[in-house]
């Protein structure tokens, strides 16, 4: 199974919003196969932001969504605050593959 | 609610196995039809999924890493194990411990320890 491909960054001013990708495959991301979506804050371990492409746990905001297209999951920051800054992570069903992540900057 | 802690040596000699830890607390790794997980991430790198058991014995393992892994469990402690051999310095890695639950079409991850760093150094 290859890596999904995430960009490396994107980034936002307060108050706005933020989608990041993450690009499979038909095998993967493409197929029913649904991804989960990871927070990471320096030096922290990962946090469940999404799962089953678009379901959020409890105690996640729901300026945190996710959707699906084709080959390819977003997940859109809404409302970006400042405590959203941090690096993110795509993970596909299919042999539990990651996204190389993406760090998002509030500007 | 249940939390996850790693354990084991922070420096492994290059070619000799790298043995860890997790133990569960707030609740029994028997119930409930969880996996149980390894996953671990160089510094300043991704995410690599490891390998995961189930509380029956049954384990599913990276391909790029089955040669070397070994994840067992132990009920009676309530924890479960990894051990990787033929270590290098490219397995330097902060290594996570994570309870994975699935779904016919998705799994994910939640909650994870807080993680452990082993170095790979003569």
């Amino acid at each position: 199974q290859s890596a999904l491909t995430q960009p490396a960054s994107v980034s936002g001013s307060p108050g706005q919003s933020i989608t990041i990708s993450c690009t499979g495959t038909s095998s993967d991301v493409g197929s029913y196969n649904l991804v989960s979506w990871y927070q990471q804050h320096p030096g922290k371990a990962p946090k469940l932001m999404i799962y089953e492409g678009s379901k959020r746990p409890s105690g996640v905001s729901n300026r945190f969504s996710g959707s699906k297209s084709g080959n390819t999951a977003s997940l859109t920051i809404s409302g970006l605050q400042a405590e959203d800054e941090a690096d993110y992570y795509c993970c596909s069903y299919a042999g539990s593959v990651f996204g190389g992540g993406t760090k998002l900057t509030v500007l | 609610q249940v939390q996850l802690q790693e354990s084991g040596p922070g420096l492994v000699k290059p070619s000799q196995t790298l043995s860890l830890t997790c133990t569960v607390s707030g609740g029994s790794i028997s119930s409930g039809s969880y996996y149980w997980s390894w996953i671990r991430q160089p510094a300043g790198k991704g995410l690599e999924w490891i390998g995961r058991i189930y509380t029956s014995g049954s384990t599913n393992y990276n391909p790029s890493l089955k040669s070397r892994v070994t994840i067992s469990v132990d009920t009676s402690k309530n924890q479960f194990s990894l051990k990787l051999s033929s270590v290098t310095a490219a397995d330097t890695a902060v290594y996570y411990c994570a309870r994975e639950s699935s779904s016919s079409w998705a799994n994910w991850f939640d909650p994870w320890g807080q993680g452990t760093l082993v170095t790979v150094s003569s």
